[in-house]
């Protein structure tokens, strides 16, 4: 399975400001996600993306809100842009694993937005 | 559409006895179905995974999960719980109306141990 780690782990932030979310992989993966797991929730899609392509955003969620890079095969970043209380989530990037929808997570990035 | 629905919010069990997670799914195919557990303040790890072989699927930890198409269900099971088992649990189909392998997560079941 693939080693998948997150910057910063957690970060407190003032409203109006943007935090860009690390998502680093220990193997070279074709395609990432990008989740939100707001508090008590499950979790719910932002985003795919593919290295070389423009992400692809779940219905809800758009890309001047959510910036997303895809630069190589290992590496991408979510960018929560223009922040308000309701953007205080997990988020957390996964990669495909070896067989068909399996994916294995990041530990996730917990964010508070005061 | 796919969909999953975990019938339970919270389940609380004494340390020692049966586990019974449950999950139903809507899908109009034959589709991949997954557990993942969540521990607090940890990620996510996948438990099992059920892709069209065996209907009984074996997971780590103990736990284990039997495909249903007649029910369209997919419940998660551990002969005796242990106090180490406490955490949130996801039952997962997979979204196949695009050409990415998108998942789709249930609302999750929150699994308490009593001692």
């Amino acid at each position: 399975s693939a080693v998948i780690s997150q910057k910063p782990s957690r970060d407190i932030c003032q409203r109006g400001t943007s935090l860009t979310i690390q998502c680093q992989v220990d193997s070279q993966v074709t395609m990432m996600f990008w989740y939100r797991q707001q508090p008590g929730q499950s979790l719910t899609l932002i985003a795919t993306a593919n290295q070389g392509s423009e992400a692809t955003y779940e219905s809800g969620f758009v890309i001047d809100k959510f910036p997303i890079s895809r630069p190589n095969l290992t590496f991408s970043t979510l960018t929560v842009s223009n922040m308000s209380p309701e953007d205080s989530s997990i988020y957390l990037c996964s990669v495909e694993g070896t067989s068909a929808y399996e994916q294995y997570f990041g530990p996730g990035t917990r964010l508070t937005v005061t | 559409a796919q969909s999953v629905t975990q019938l339970d919010s919270h389940v609380s069990v004494s340390e020692g006895t049966p586990v019974l997670l449950r999950c139903n799914y809507s899908s109009s195919y034959s589709p991949s179905l997954f557990w993942y557990v969540q521990h607090p303040n940890k990620g996510l790890q996948l438990l099992l995974k059920y892709t069209s072989a065996a209907t009984l699927v074996k997971g780590i930890n103990g736990f284990e999960a039997e495909f249903k198409k007649s029910e369209t269900s997919f419940h998660l099971t551990k002969p005796s719980a242990h106090m180490s088992d406490a955490a949130e649990y996801f039952c997962v189909v997979s979204d196949r109306r695009s050409s990415a392998s998108k998942i789709i997560f249930g609302s999750g079941t929150r699994l308490s141990i009593r001692p």
